[in-house]
């Protein structure tokens, strides 16, 4: 079943704005992760953080994780036309497994 | 030097047909997965392999089969295709611990 769900499904925004996205998880995890892909590519890691962490700073990129909620937080601060991209949280519990959701499609405008 | 590696990128196929997708991964890792991603891009965990030992089968048909010759490989075998099956396929890895996934560059399959 999905774990992660993430919230926009699409966010269409002006660059130099920052961009927001949330993701929802149901089960207790061991950390949340967050993926970029590009279009008909793969996925690529960005960002992890662990269960007994509240935030996490990336260059531009920011994370929360509130475990009392089940959710977490990517911002991407002022976004280039390169982050055009669709952006996935997965989160890992103690199964060997990483469970994505269906992702927030974020376009960045010129 | 692609850390994972799948061939073919493209697959086109009749239904009913029986078709492979390969996998190699050159980054050491133990684990590796089989991700569907289907056309509102859901990411959908298919199998999981522990250096060669089955750990993760979701429901998934039978008519997917995963092999895992070594460590480093892990293919993806699927008989008598279904229109349904048509999506993305990934292959991805990661160290023992899973704190991050190497993602391939997936393999988009059609079923005609």
């Amino acid at each position: 079943s999905q774990q992660g769900e993430e919230d926009p499904q699409a966010l269409s925004i002006q660059e130099g704005e920052n961009a927001t996205m949330n993701c929802s998880y149901k089960t207790s995890i061991n950390n949340l992760q967050w993926y970029r892909q590009n279009s008909g590519r793969g996925l690529v890691h960005l960002i992890l953080i662990r269960s007994n962490e509240r935030e996490k700073h990336s260059g531009r990129l920011r994370v929360t994780l509130d475990t009392s909620k089940k959710s977490s937080s990517l911002l991407i601060t002022a976004s280039r036309a390169a982050d055009t991209a669709s952006y996935f949280c997965a989160t890992e519990s103690n199964d060997y497994k990483l469970s994505f959701g269906a992702g927030t499609t974020v376009t960045v405008r010129a | 030097d692609t850390a994972v590696s799948q061939t073919p990128k493209y697959l086109v196929t009749q239904m009913g047909n029986d078709k492979s997708i390969k996998c190699e991964q050159n980054l050491g890792h133990d684990t590796m997965y089989w991700y569907k991603q289907d056309s509102k891009k859901f990411l959908k965990i298919m199998f999981s392999y522990n250096n060669k030992e089955l750990i993760i089968n979701e429901t998934v048909p039978n008519r997917f089969s995963p092999k895992s010759p070594d460590k480093a490989h892990l293919n993806l075998h699927i008989n008598s295709l279904e229109l349904g099956d048509s999506a993305v396929y990934f292959c991805a890895s990661s160290p023992l611990g899973l704190v991050e996934a190497f993602f391939g560059q997936g393999t988009r399959l059609t079923v005609v």
